[in-house]
């Protein structure tokens, strides 16, 4: 079985700051990982994912993320917020299929950039 | 390349009537998933069909809930006799051959 947690359902920086989401994972396999971006009343977009080759990986928007296996971690980082990243992240894991089956979803944590 | 197409966007049903959702995948996506977020939570997986064949459904509720990925057409969402609990945003998405899931822009589903 596997599980996403996500450490604060609300998160608020300010404008220029550094923007750090915690996201920890549990897989009895090699996880998958994801950050996904959502949009007040619009679907989910793909900020960036792990598939077992570098453990730093650079997504869109500036926002990147480090796997620690040691620390079962996926944390969502970019190093100066702007107004428009406002907006709920979520992280998510797969089987070693990576997406093919059904990701497992965090609850959320809702970004609050303040000016 | 047009995205993930959802219909409708909103969609206002009465207890006991039945609501179908539609899903339209990426040109060349032959894979579609159903998730479906309640407020205040996360996405919950549903189901995963390839074209005619549903590959897991370990998501979907026993009863009233349905999914097909017809041959030709969209994926469908059948929830049958719908109740209160049933008011969430159902997402659909879709994969090609990557491992990547592509997301449409939900329907709002609200059970009066």
């Amino acid at each position: 079985a596997q599980s996403v947690t996500q450490l604060g359902s609300h998160v608020s920086v300010s404008e220029g700051a550094l923007v750090l989401l915690r996201c920890n994972y549990s897989s009895s396999v090699p996880p998958y990982l994801f950050w996904y971006v959502q949009y007040p009343n619009q679907g989910l977009q793909l900020l960036l994912k792990y598939t077992s080759a570098a453990t730093l990986v650079k997504g869109i928007n500036g926002f990147e993320a480090e796997f620690k296996k040691s620390e079962t971690s996926f944390h969502l980082t970019k190093p100066s917020a702007h107004m428009s990243d406002a907006a709920e992240y979520f992280c998510a894991v797969g089987y070693s299929g990576g997406g093919a089956d059904g990701l497992t979803f965090g609850k959320g944590t809702h970004l609050i950039i303040q000016p | 390349n047009a995205g993930v197409m959802q219909n409708p966007r909103h969609l206002v049903r009465r207890r006991g009537q039945e609501a179908r959702l539609r899903c339209s995948p990426m040109k060349g996506h032959s894979h579609v998933y159903w998730y479906r977020q309640l407020p205040e939570e996360g996405l919950k997986f549903m189901v995963y069909l390839q074209k005619e064949n549903i590959i897991d459904e370990s998501g979907m509720p026993k009863e009233r809930f349905s999914a097909e990925f017809p041959k030709e057409g969209p994926s469908i969402l059948r929830i049958q006799q719908v109740v209160r609990g049933d008011s969430a945003a159902y997402f659909c998405a879709s994969r090609g051959p990557t491992d990547t899931q592509y997301f449409g822009p939900g329907t709002r589903l609200t059970v009066l």
